[in-house]
Order: structure tokens, then C-alpha cells, then sequence
């Protein structure tokens, strides 16, 4: 089945614990990206991909890094998180081979993230 | 750079009852524009995209969209309600090429509630 996935799901951390939500997608896709989901805010693209170690920032990148060494892998890192990325964040991808912004974005389930 | 006013944060209707959900774009290039659809606790999953084509725009379960370029709207309709409509829409617009590549920008958010 076609599928981007996260993990975890649900995640409770403290402040300044470092950690990673994976995103993998095996539609064989290029471009990925992350998304932040707030109340009242939609959905804000936090970093994408457009290919293999092609990474760059998008409306809210401060606070986290991404990495892209695999095509099917994107995961979003918080060195140090704070009580204000508490969020859903979704990871999508796309084909996005030939450079049309037209192709459908799929995305994951969500990963709820609560800093305290 | 483009944005999206999606007018209202909750709609509510009647089962078979008419749904219209509004959604204003701005973009100074041709836009692609998208309606997609959250359900509880699920990602997004895409309704219907206009991609210049035709301006009326067919989608899943039922909905569909008019590109009306001389109002910048793509309001989404249902002719009836359905229970099982009930979840969180996002309008979206993203353009080709660009510092935008491939990124979606989103709408607050419309709550559509379905009374029986």
C-alpha cells in the first residue's frame, strides 16, 4: 500500500530533550516536507526536500533540522525543544520529479508533540 | 508571495442540506489551488485540485470546486450533506517554479459539523 508513515504517533517530552520523528514514504517520491498544524494557523511548512541531500528552509524553520540521505526517509529533529513546538506535525511527499507544482502532496498521520 | 483566507472557522448544516465552504486565494502568478480533507485524527487526504484546467473541478465523495479567477475564489460544494462528511477542510494554493517550489499554503481551517 502507498503510505507515508511516522513515527511516533504521540510523543510527551520535556524541555531540551533532544528528539526525532521519522517519516518514510515508499511511493518512490522526491520532494518531502515537513508541516506544523496549529489552531486557528492551518498548516505551516516548517523545512522540505526536493531530492537526496537537497534540503531547504520553508515559513518556520527555527528549532529544527532535517536531514535527507535516503530518498524514502525525511526525519524532523528538536535539538532542544521548547514548550512552543508543541504541535501536530504531518510529513508529506510528492512526486515532484519534473519540477510541476501541480502534484498531489501525501500525507502522513501526525505526529502529536507536547514539550513541557 | 500567495495566501489563502478560507472565510469562516466553522460551518454547520443539515444532513442533505447544501455545503458551501469558502475560500479566497491570493497569488500574483496563476495559482494551483486544492481542498483537502481532515478527518479525526487522520493526515490530510486530498479532495479534488484545480491545475488550470477546467475551472469546475470534480472531486471525491461528492465535491467539487469552481475556479472563479475574476472573484480569486475556489469554493468548495456539496450538493447534500452526508454524516460522514463531518471533519476539518483546508484550501490550499501553492504556484509553479519559484522560491515556492512545491510548497503549500494553507487556510485556517473550516470545521464543517453535520447535524441529522
Amino acid at each position: 500500500e502507498a503510505q507515508v508513515t511516522q513515527n511516533p504517533r504521540y510523543l510527551i517530552t520535556v524541555t531540551g530533550k533532544k528528539l526525532t520523528v521519522t517519516c518514510s514514504q515508499n511511493m518512490n517520491h522526491e520532494y518531502m516536507s515537513w508541516y506544523r498544524q496549529d489552531p486557528g494557523l492551518g498548516l505551516r511548512q516548517i523545512y522540505y526536500s526536493m531530492n537526496v541531500e537537497a534540503t531547504d528552509k520553508g515559513d518556520v524553520p527555527e528549532g529544527y533540522k532535517v536531514s535527507r540521505k535516503e530518498k524514502r526517509n525525511f526525519p524532523l529533529i528538536l535539538e532542544s525543544p521548547s514548550p512552543n513546538q508543541t504541535s501536530l506535525y504531518f510529513c508529506a511527499s510528492s512526486l515532484q520529479a519534473s519540477g510541476t507544482s501541480t502534484d498531489t502532496q501525501y500525507f502522513g498521520p501526525g505526529t502529536r508533540l507536547t514539550v513541557l | 508571495a500567495q495566501s489563502v483566507t478560507q472565510l469562516g472557522s466553522h460551518v454547520s448544516v443539515s444532513e442533505g442540506a447544501l455545503v458551501l465552504l469558502r475560500c479566497n486565494y491570493s497569488s500574483s502568478v496563476p495559482p494551483y489551488l486544492f481542498w483537502y480533507v481532515q478527518y479525526p485524527n487522520q493526515g490530510l487526504q486530498l479532495l479534488l485540485k484545480y491545475t488550470s484546467a477546467a475551472t469546475l473541478v470534480k472531486g471525491i465523495n461528492g465535491f467539487e470546486a469552481e475556479f472563479k479567477k475574476s472573484e480569486t475564489s475556489f469554493h468548495l460544494t456539496k450538493p447534500s450533506a452526508h454524516m460522514s462528511d463531518a471533519a476539518e477542510y483546508f484550501c490550499a494554493v501553492t504556484v509553479a517554479g519559484g522560491t515556492s517550489y512545491g510548497k503549500l499554503t494553507f487556510g485556517q481551517g473550516t470545521i464543517l459539523t453535520v447535524h441529522p
